[in-house]
């Protein structure tokens, strides 16, 4: 079966924690994207990587950091400088312009 | 101006009624629109992807895209209950050079029994 997974579907954070949420597809695609979505929001996208041992900074990637070490893997670190971490966060992959999307990671703050 | 534009709705239908969804973008050079469906509380899925002028259809989904105006929509013919859902439009990021996306924020369609 091919497709993205994302791992955990709920994530509870204290603060000052760092957690890291897990994104991996098999679907040979070379570009992967993180996105966050809150409520009312669009997509707003924090990091993506076209190739391995490459990414760039997306829109809001203060207080985040990635790793593209796999193809297939794409993790994404939140960090405790991250302010307002509380988020829907969706990981994509492409082989061209179309992105198809993992399930998604519902990280809280508490 | 946003380079994706969206009513935000809700838009409400009645069971078996034709469904209009609306977006406009900014940039005349897209080549390639998008359109994702959200059901609340899960991810978007990828329903049509639109690359000419004019309509192209998948069941009960059409897609239209008028490039001279700007503008790409979603008619949902027959519309069920069970397209009750957010539908974002999405269209390639002005002057990124990797296949980013940049989405509206979308529309909430109600079908109603």
């Amino acid at each position: 079966d091919g497709g993205i997974t994302q791992s955990p579907k709920y994530l509870f954070r204290k603060e000052g924690q760092n957690v890291t949420l897990s994104c991996e597809q098999n679907l040979n695609h070379d570009a992967m994207y993180w996105y966050r979505q809150d409520p009312g929001q669009g997509l707003r996208l924090i990091y993506y990587s076209q190739i391995v041992n490459d990414f760039q900074k997306g829109d809001i990637a203060e207080g985040y950091s990635v790793s593209r070490e796999k193809k297939e893997s794409f993790p994404l670190t939140v960090t405790s400088a991250q302010k307002n971490p509380t988020a829907f966060y969706l990981c994509a992959s492409s082989m061209f312009d179309e992105q198809f999307f993992g399930p998604g990671t519902r990280l809280t703050v508490l | 101006q946003k380079e994706v534009e969206q009513n935000s709705g809700p838009l409400s239908v009645p069971e078996g009624a034709i469904a209009s969804l609306n977006c406009t973008y900014s940039d005349r050079g897209s080549q390639s629109f998008f359109w994702y469906r959200q059901y609340s509380g899960k991810s978007p899925e990828l329903i049509m992807s639109i690359y000419s002028n004019g309509d192209k259809e998948d069941g009960r989904f059409t897609a239209q895209l008028n490039k001279a105006s700007q503008y790409v929509s979603l008619l949902i013919r027959d519309s069920q209950p069970s397209d009750s859902a957010t539908y974002l439009c999405a269209a390639p990021r002005r002057g990124a050079g990797s296949y980013q996306l940049t989405f509206g924020k979308g529309t909430k369609l109600s079908v109603i029994p």
